[in-house]
C-alpha cells in the first residue's frame, strides 16, 4: 500500500520562527489533507490540497503531486500551533479513505 | 466546531465486554468514516460508509463492526473488548472526494 513519510518527527521552535513540514509519499493520490491535532486530541482541518498552492493566515500548504511531496509552512509561530501535524493521502482509485502519515509533534515555546 | 458529533466522549469497560459508538455527521454529507487512534499504530482507517453502504474496509478487526443508518448516523460496535482496544476512535464526514471533517473523538478505556 502507499507510504506516507513526515518529517521532522519532532519540532522545537521560540514564539515567532517560522517552519517548514514536509510530507513524502509513494504512489499517485487524488486526496492530500493536512490537519493538525491540538493537545486535547481535536483533529483540525488545515488543507484539502492534492495540487498546487494555498494560503490560510500564517499556514501554507504546497503539493507538488508529480514529485510526490507535500510541505507545510508555518509562519510566525503562536503558543497555540503546538500539537501534532498530520499529513494524509487517500490513493488514486481508493476512494476517500485516508492513510496517515506518523506526523511532526510541534512545541513553541513562548 | 466541525459539525461531527460523536457520542460518547469517553468510555471505561472491562475486557470482554460490547461497545457501541454512535457519530452524526456533518449534515449533507453521505460519507462516514470510522478511525482508530493508538500510541503504537497512530491513526488508522477502520471503514467508510456511503448513504448507507459500506464503501471501503481498512484493518478493522472481525469483532468489530459498523453501520449507517437511514438518516447518515453511523455506529461503530466493538466486541469481546481487549486491553489493546483502548484507543481514541474518530468519526469522520465528507460530502465526497474532498475536505474530511472529524469529530472530536472517543477515548475508549478497557480495563
Amino acid at each position: 500500500g502507499i507510504q506516507v513519510e513526515q518529517s521532522p518527527p519532532d519540532l522545537i521552535l521560540q514564539e515567532g520562527a517560522n517552519s517548514t513540514l514536509r510530507c513524502n509519499f509513494s504512489d499517485s493520490v487524488n486526496n492530500l489533507q493536512w490537519f493538525h491535532q491540538n493537545p486535547w486530541g481535536q483533529l483540525i482541518n488545515l488543507f484539502y490540497i492534492p495540487s498546487g498552492t494555498k494560503q490560510n493566515g500564517r499556514l501554507s500548504a504546497t503539493t507538488v503531486a508529480t514529485e510526490r511531496y507535500s510541505l507545510l509552512y508555518i509562519s510566525s509561530s503562536q503558543t497555540t500551533d503546538s500539537g501534532v501535524y498530520f499529513c494524509a493521502v487517500a490513493p488514486s482509485g481508493g476512494y476517500n479513505k485516508l492513510i496517515f502519515g506518523a506526523g511532526t509533534r510541534l512545541a513553541v515555546h513562548p | 466546531d466541525s459539525g461531527v458529533t460523536q457520542t460518547p466522549k469517553h468510555l471505561i469497560t472491562a475486557t470482554g465486554q460490547r461497545v457501541t459508538l454512535r457519530c452524526s455527521p456533518r449534515s449533507g454529507d453521505l460519507s462516514v468514516y470510522w478511525y482508530q487512534q493508538s500510541l503504537d499504530q497512530g491513526l488508522q482507517f477502520l471503514i467508510q460508509y456511503y448513504n448507507g453502504e459500506e464503501r471501503a474496509k481498512g484493518n478493522i478487526l472481525e469483532r468489530f463492526s459498523a453501520q449507517q443508518f437511514p438518516d447518515l448516523h453511523s455506529e461503530l460496535n466493538l466486541s469481546s473488548l481487549e486491553l489493546g482496544d483502548s484507543a481514541l476512535y474518530f468519526c469522520a464526514s465528507s460530502p465526497g472526494t474532498v475536505k474530511t471533517f472529524f469529530g472530536q473523538g472517543t477515548r475508549l478505556t478497557v480495563v
